[in-house]
């Protein structure tokens, strides 16, 4: 089944502490992407990657880092988690080119409360 | 001002009802057009999309685009309690690999 997985689900964690959240898809996308989804502002993209060891910022970039050293991969990383980086994250994926762009795979989830 | 404006609602329709959802864009580069649905705690998922202007059905559901006007619509005919979801515009300009979110507008169908 064509999916992209997230890990964890739920978190909370403490301002400080850093954390890494998982990304997998086992389509074989070239790119993929990380958003942050908030009440009032929608999705809002935090970095992208068109191949291993290719990436870039998106609109929200700050407090967070990505690698992408395997093309299934693409974690997430806040190095000094804090309160307002509190959303809902979505890993996404797709493949390049045209119209193979419109239909982005996303992940369920993972719900990032930082106290 | 974001790129792809949308109006949060909520919208409420009775069952059987015609449902439509607009968003508004300002990038003429776009090219193409989604519409996404995100059910409570999912993520979003691709429902149709469109090329440039014009329509394109699927089932109950129909996606409309006037470039001229920047004007983008999804129409939902007979409306069904399993349609309530967040509806979430997008466009992509065919020479990027980003796509462009409006908000989202949640929908919500009563029995």
């Amino acid at each position: 089944e064509a999916q992209v997985t997230q890990n964890p689900r739920y978190l909370i964690t403490v301002t400080g502490k850093k954390l890494t959240v998982t990304c997998s898809q086992n389509m074989n996308h070239e790119y993929m992407s990380w958003y942050r989804q908030d009440p009032g502002l929608g999705l809002r993209q935090i970095y992208y990657s068109m191949n291993v060891e290719v990436t870039d910022k998106g609109d929200v970039p700050e407090g967070y880092k990505v690698s992408r050293k395997e093309k299934r991969n693409f974690p997430l990383i806040l190095e000094s988690p804090s309160p307002n980086q509190t959303s809902l994250y979505f890993c996404a994926s797709s493949p390049l080119g045209g119209r193979s762009n419109t239909e982005a795979f996303f992940g369920q989830g993972t719900r990032l409360t930082v106290v | 001002q974001k790129e792809v404006e949308q109006d949060p609602g909520p919208l409420s329709v009775p069952e059987g009802a015609i449902v439509s959802l607009n968003c508004t864009y300002s990038n003429s580069a776009f090219q193409y057009f989604m519409w996404y649905r995100q059910y409570s705690r999912k993520g979003p998922e691709l429902l149709m999309y469109t090329y440039s202007s014009g329509n394109k059905e699927d089932g109950r559901f129909t996606a409309q685009v006037d470039k001229s006007s920047k004007y983008i619509s999804l129409f939902i005919r007979d409306s069904q309690p399993s349609d309530s979801a967040t509806y979430l515009c997008a466009a992509l300009n065919s020479g990027y690999s980003t796509l462009t979110f409006g908000k989202g507008t949640m929908l919500l169908v009563s029995p």
